[in-house]
């Protein structure tokens, strides 16, 4: 099993750009999740998915938009990119049936916008 | 107010002494997990330990385990025998709520371990 891949890992955009995070889980995972971490500090819930075709707000959504049309895949996408959106960007999957339910996380995608 | 409040922004220890990491959490929902996650300077998030607020015993994994004093809402994290591949940042995270919730986590700011040889 790969567990959460991301795409990119590193990307530079201009103010006003956009684009897609990618997040593949090949677990079978029902629950999927968007965090952003800035430097130095915790990471904060952008969206989270508890099933294909269900998302739902996290703790900083504003900026970004989400789609789950399968299990394995749940894209972030970034409109009109802001400097504050410059951010190190996670995925993450777990699984509801059996405890602990950890999150299993990607390797991380680390954006800058200049 | 916090949900998860780490303290402590830094710590450092001498290589095979025991650690603690505070973590203290606000939470009126019954059903809730704790996690500690580690995040090297490499980046990844690493999964330590769990404690369910229905578990009865301390969580133990290995060299770690998780002080789990439900009713001055702490949840510490406890290194014995440090060594300098713990050298890392420490995350206490709280999930609350049950399956309709999406199991959500929400993160403290974080713990700066140092291990001194």
């Amino acid at each position: 099993n790969a567990g959460v891949t991301q795409t990119p890992k590193f990307r530079i955009l201009k103010i006003g750009q956009s684009m897609t995070l990618q997040c593949t889980q090949d677990m079978n995972h029902n629950y999927m999740y968007w965090y952003r971490q800035d430097p130095g500090m915790g990471l904060k819930l952008i969206y989270y998915s508890v099933g294909a075709g269900i998302t739902d707000k996290g703790e900083v959504p504003n900026g970004y938009n989400v789609s789950r049309s399968t299990t394995e895949d749940f894209p972030l996408r970034l409109e009109l990119a802001a400097p504050s959106q410059t951010s190190v960007y996670f995925c993450a999957s777990s699984y509801w049936g059996q405890g602990p339910y950890e999150q299993y996380f990607g390797p991380g995608t680390r954006l800058t916008v200049t | 107010a916090q949900k998860i409040t780490q303290t402590q922004p830094g710590m450092f220890v001498q290589e095979k002494e025991a650690v603690t990491l505070d973590c203290t959490y606000d939470t009126s929902d019954p059903s809730y997990g704790l996690f500690w996650y580690k995040q090297p300077s490499s980046g990844e998030m690493i999964f330590l330990i769990y404690q369910g607020s229905y578990d009865q015993q301390n969580a133990t994994e290995g060299r770690y385990s998780l002080n789990f004093q439900k009713a001055r809402k702490s949840a510490n994290l406890v290194i014995s025998a440090s060594q300098l591949g713990d050298s890392a940042m420490y995350f206490c995270a709280m999930r609350e709520g049950g399956e309709t919730s999406g199991s959500r986590l929400t993160f403290g700011e974080g713990t700066q371990l140092t291990v001194n040889p």
